[in-house]
């Protein structure tokens, strides 16, 4: 049972443009999600969160916009660049310790 | 500070053979995780541990042990290796649970032949 989903396996956008990241869940006592960014060879590392409580959080390029009622969260870059090409983690927290991800998104930037 | 260590990165194990992957964090987090990577999945909890000397099961334990002897270091165990633990094996930590941002290390990558 995928409690995170990405539905996208793979986005490919040209630079300068918007990439925009879906994920949905469906366990309703989530209340906190990430995104992590991870290359090729690396661990994930943390990109942008947000808690339940709001439905928007803003860092430079990227902004996260969750719609509780559909439980969907998206993950809009803008403008893309070469270097944001990797594959992104969408990932939901509740109130025990741990995060459930979802299976990733290859986003591909291209110049 | 080096964040999240594991050693090592790479590790070829016949059937049966058994192994310990370390980590080591010097963040002084009280929160540890093991995860596992397969192709075109997403991150699978294996062990967490809240704190030295306290660790629980995730989502897919069976194969692992965990042992928590300091706040800094949290070793996976394999026993008994099996080609389904062919993976990448990815150790995290942070401050405080779940709605913390977690650390992760470069990972290990397993194969079992």
């Amino acid at each position: 049972d995928q409690q995170v989903k990405q539905n996208s396996p793979s986005l490919s956008v040209q630079e300068g443009r918007i990439s925009i990241l879906n994920c949905d869940y469906t366990n309703s006592m989530f209340d906190y999600f990430l995104w992590y960014k991870k290359y090729p060879a690396e661990g994930p590392t943390f990109l942008i969160s947000i808690s339940s409580i709001k439905d928007k959080n803003e860092d430079g390029r990227f902004t996260v916009f969750l719609n509780k009622s559909a439980k969907h969260l998206s993950l809009h870059i803008v403008p893309s660049q070469p270097g944001d090409s990797a594959v992104y983690f969408c990932a939901a927290g509740g109130s025990n310790y741990k995060l459930t991800f979802g299976k990733g998104t290859l986003l591909t930037v291209n110049p | 500070n080096a964040g999240v260590t594991q050693t090592p990165k790479f590790r070829i194990l016949k059937i049966g053979q058994s192994m310990t992957l370390q980590c080591a964090q010097d963040m002084n987090h009280n929160y540890m995780y093991w995860y596992r990577q397969d192709p075109g999945m997403g991150l699978k909890l294996i062990y967490y541990s809240v704190g030295a000397g306290i660790t629980d099961k995730g989502e897919v334990p069976n194969g692992y042990n965990v042992s928590r002897s300091t706040t800094e270091d949290f070793p996976l165990r394999l026993e008994l290796a099996a080609p389904s633990q062919t993976s990448v094996y990815f150790c995290a930590s942070s401050f405080r649970p779940s709605t913390d941002t977690q650390y992760f290390g470069p990972g290990t990558r397993l194969t079992v032949l």
